[in-house]
C-alpha cells in the first residue's frame, strides 16, 4: 500500500535557525496535506498542496509540492519558541473519489531553543 | 468551527478487558476515522467510516472492532485489551467520502494503559 516518509525523525535548531522538514511518497500522491501538533495537543490542519510544483507561504512558513506529485517539504524561516511541536505531512493517492485513503508520515518533531 | 470530541482523556484498563473508546463530531461530517499514535511511527489508521453502519479496515485493525450507529457518534472497541494496545487513540472527521481535498479535524486524544 501507499507509504508516506518523513524525515527527519528529531529536528532541534536554535531560535532563528531555519527548520526543514520532508515528505517523500512511493506512488504519486493527488494532494498533500500538512499537520502541526503541539506538546500534548492534537494535530491541526495548516495546508493543502494540490499542483504540481505548488508552493505556499504562510508567514514564515513555506510550503512546496514536488513535480512529480511525490514528495513534499515544510521550510520554516528564522524560528520561533512558537514553532515548537510535530509536523505532520499526509498524502491522498490519486484513485477513485473518495477521500478515506489519506496516509499520514511519521512525523518531524521540532524542538527550539531559546 | 468543527468540534470532534472524545470521551476520555485518560483511561486507564485491565488486560483482558473490553474497552470503548468514544467519539463525537458535531459538523454533520460523513467520514470518521480511529488512530493510533505512538512515538516514531506517527498516526496510523485503525479503522475508518464513511457512513452510519459502513466501516473499512485501515493498516492496523488486528484486535480492535468499531461501531458507527449514528452519523455524528464513532466507536473504537478494543475486544479484550493487551499491553500493546497502549497508546494514544485520536479520533478525526472530515466533510465526504466525494470530496478527496478535505481536512481532517481530530478530537484531543484518549491516552490509554493497559495493565
Amino acid at each position: 500500500g501507499q507509504q508516506v516518509m518523513q524525515i527527519p525523525q528529531y529536528q532541534h535548531v536554535q531560535e532563528g535557525e531555519d527548520f526543514t522538514t520532508y515528505c517523500n511518497s512511493s506512488t504519486t500522491l493527488s494532494n498533500i496535506q500538512w499537520y502541526k501538533q503541539r506538546p500534548g495537543g492534537h494535530p491541526v490542519f495548516l495546508i493543502q498542496l494540490v499542483k504540481s510544483g505548488e508552493v505556499k507561504k504562510q508567514k514564515r512558513l513555506t510550503f512546496q509540492f514536488g513535480e512529480a506529485k511525490k514528495n513534499s517539504s515544510l521550510h520554516i524561516t528564522a524560528t520561533q519558541t512558537t514553532d515548537v511541536g510535530t509536523y505532520f505531512c499526509a498524502g491522498h493517492p490519486p484513485k477513485g473519489p473518495f477521500n478515506n485513503d489519506m496516509r499520514f508520515g511519521a512525523g518531524t518533531r521540532l524542538t527550539v531553543k531559546p | 468551527d468543527v468540534k470532534v470530541t472524545q470521551s476520555s482523556r485518560y483511561l486507564v484498563k485491565r488486560t483482558g478487558e473490553k474497552v470503548f473508546l468514544e467519539c463525537v463530531q458535531d459538523m454533520d461530517h460523513e467520514n470518521m476515522f480511529w488512530y493510533r499514535q505512538d512515538p516514531g511511527l506517527g498516526l496510523r489508521l485503525i479503522y475508518f467510516s464513511y457512513d452510519v453502519k459502513m466501516k473499512e479496515k485501515g493498516d492496523i485493525p488486528e484486535g480492535y472492532s468499531v461501531s458507527r450507529e449514528k452519523k455524528e457518534r464513532f466507536s473504537l472497541i478494543l475486544e479484550s485489551a493487551s499491553t500493546n494496545q497502549t497508546s494514544m487513540y485520536l479520533c478525526a472527521s472530515s466533510l465526504s467520502r466525494f470530496l478527496s481535498n478535505q481536512p481532517q479535524h481530530f478530537g484531543d486524544g484518549t491516552r490509554l494503559s493497559i495493565l
